[in-house]
């Protein structure tokens, strides 16, 4: 089955930790993508990257970093330099960026963080 | 003032009944539209595109206002399985997606 995956389910960490949360996506889609979702609000996006080996920042990327050294893998660094880590982390693809236009982003089932 | 804007609600609704949530959105540059549905822990799917000609897709129905900057979701014999956050979506300028904060719909028997 073709899908994104996205590993742990859950995550506790203490403060001060840095934490790599997992993203894997068969699809064959060349855009990946991380948001941010805090209870009652809509998601915001961390990081993108449209090819290999170059990713973009999004509305809200201090204190996080990521990689694409792989077409299908897409890790999302959680650093201590992040003040609120406590989130519900979502991976997202899609065909490619242009693919926005109709919507189509795909998204993992996400990461529970939470940092004690 | 957010790009994407919902009231939270919840919405609760008896099975059977109509239901309609607005949107608006403050980017005119924001070219299309759409409806995300997202189940509690879990993550958003695409429900339906919004057009501004209206789009149904059987019991539901988009619409745009591109004059006065508001979608709306029309959902038409509440099913207990809508029960679910209903995120409005707009694609901006930069050709990414900007969710809006989503519109709880509690559906009852």
């Amino acid at each position: 089955d073709g899908g994104i995956t996205q590993s742990p389910k859950y995550l506790f960490r203490k403060e001060g930790q840095n934490v790599t949360l997992s993203c894997e996506q068969n699809l064959n889609h060349d855009a990946m993508y991380w948001y941010r979702q805090d209870p009652g609000q809509g998601l915001r996006l961390i990081y993108y990257s449209q090819i290999v080996n170059d990713f973009q920042k999004g509305d809200i990327a201090e204190g996080y970093s990521v990689s694409r050294e792989k077409k299908e893998s897409f890790p999302l660094t959680v650093t201590s330099a992040q003040k609120n880590p406590t989130a519900f982390y979502l991976c997202a693809s899609s065909i490619d960026r242009g693919s926005s236009a109709s919507g189509e982003q795909f998204f993992g089932p996400g990461t529970r963080l939470t940092v004690l | 003032r957010k790009e994407v804007e919902q009231d939270p609600g919840p919405f609760n609704v008896p099975e059977g009944a109509t239901v309609a949530f607005n949107c608006t959105y403050s980017n005119s540059a924001s070219q299309s539209f759409f409806w995300y549905r997202q189940d509690c822990r879990k993550e958003p799917k695409l429900l339906m595109s919004v057009y501004s000609s209206g789009n149904e897709d059987g019991r539901f129905t988009a619409q745009l206002n591109r004059a006065s900057q508001y979608i709306s979701l029309l959902i038409r014999d509440s099913k207990l399985s809508d029960s679910a956050t209903y995120l409005c979506v707009g694609n901006n300028a930069g050709n990414m997606l900007t969710f809006g904060g989503g519109t709880r719909l509690m559906v009852k028997p």
